[in-house]
C-alpha cells in the first residue's frame, strides 16, 4: 500500500505544452506539499495545502497552479512548459504539528 | 544565503569507520529538525528527527546546537548500504532542506 503516490512517474513533453501531475496520500494527513528538485539536487518547496486550503505559495511562476479537490489529493498543473521546468517534482504529506514529511516517489519531468 | 546549508561532500568513508557532518540553519525561529536520506533517483526518506537533547537510532546519532544553529549527524560502523545523500531539514511551518551531503562508503 503506497502511502503517497504520484502519477505519472516520467513525463517528457515539448516546450509550450500544458501538463498535470497528480498526487494522492492515504495516510490521513492534513497537509500536502509540492517540492521541486532541480539538476543540482536542491529540493525546494513550492506549495503547501492544509485541508484543501493553500497556505504556502513560494515565489513560483503563475504558470504553476496547484489544486486540492480534497485533503487526500493535491495536483499540479503547469502551463506553457519551459526548458527550465525540467526537474523531479515530489509530492509530500505531513500530519498536524511539525513532524516529518512522507514523500512520493517523484515525477521526472523533461521538457524538450 | 540559503536558509539551510550543508557541505556537499562527497565524504569517502571506509566500511566500518565513523563519519560525521553538520548542517547550519539561518532561521532562529526554526522549531523542528530532521535528517533525511535520499538514494540516487529516489524520494527522500525520513532517517530521524533531531531533538534538543540529542538522539540516537542504532548506529546514527543526531545532535542539535541551537546557540550555534547547527545540527549534526554521526554514523558509526558505516555499511556499504549507508552510501546515499543525507539531507538536513529545518522547519518553521515549512520544511526547508539543505542541498545534501553525499556519503560514499567504500569496501
Amino acid at each position: 500500500d503506497t502511502a503517497v503516490s504520484q502519477t505519472p512517474k516520467y513525463l517528457v513533453t515539448q516546450m509550450g505544452n500544458d501538463k498535470s501531475i497528480k498526487c494522492e496520500q492515504n495516510l490521513g494527513h492534513d497537509t500536502m506539499y509540492w517540492y521541486k528538485q532541480d539538476s543540482k539536487k536542491f529540493l525546494k518547496i513550492m506549495f503547501s495545502y492544509n485541508n484543501k486550503e493553500l497556505i504556502i505559495n513560494e515565489t513560483v511562476p503563475n504558470r504553476f497552479s496547484p489544486k486540492s479537490p480534497d485533503k487526500a489529493h493535491l495536483n499540479l498543473h503547469i502551463n506553457s512548459l519551459e526548458l527550465g521546468d525540467s526537474a523531479v517534482y515530489f509530492c509530500a504529506s505531513s500530519p498536524q504539528g511539525d513532524r516529518g514529511y512522507t514523500f512520493g516517489s517523484g515525477t521526472r519531468l523533461t521538457v524538450v | 544565503r540559503k536558509e539551510v546549508e550543508q557541505d556537499p561532500g562527497p565524504f569517502n568513508v571506509p566500511e566500518g569507520a565513523t563519519v560525521a557532518f553538520n548542517c547550519t540553519y539561518s532561521n532562529s525561529a526554526s522549531q523542528s529538525f530532521f535528517w533525511y536520506r535520499q538514494d540516487c533517483r529516489k524520494e527522500p526518506k525520513l532517517l530521524m528527527s533531531v531533538y534538543s537533547s540529542g538522539n540516537e537510532d542504532g548506529r546514527f546519532t543526531a545532535q542539535l546546537n541551537r546557540a550555534s544553529q547547527y545540527i549534526s549527524l554521526l554514523i558509526r560502523d558505516s555499511k556499504l548500504s549507508d552510501s546515499a545523500t543525507y539531507l538536513c531539514g529545518s522547519s518553521w511551518g515549512k520544511l526547508q532542506f539543505g542541498a545534501g551531503t553525499q556519503v560514499v562508503v567504500t569496501p
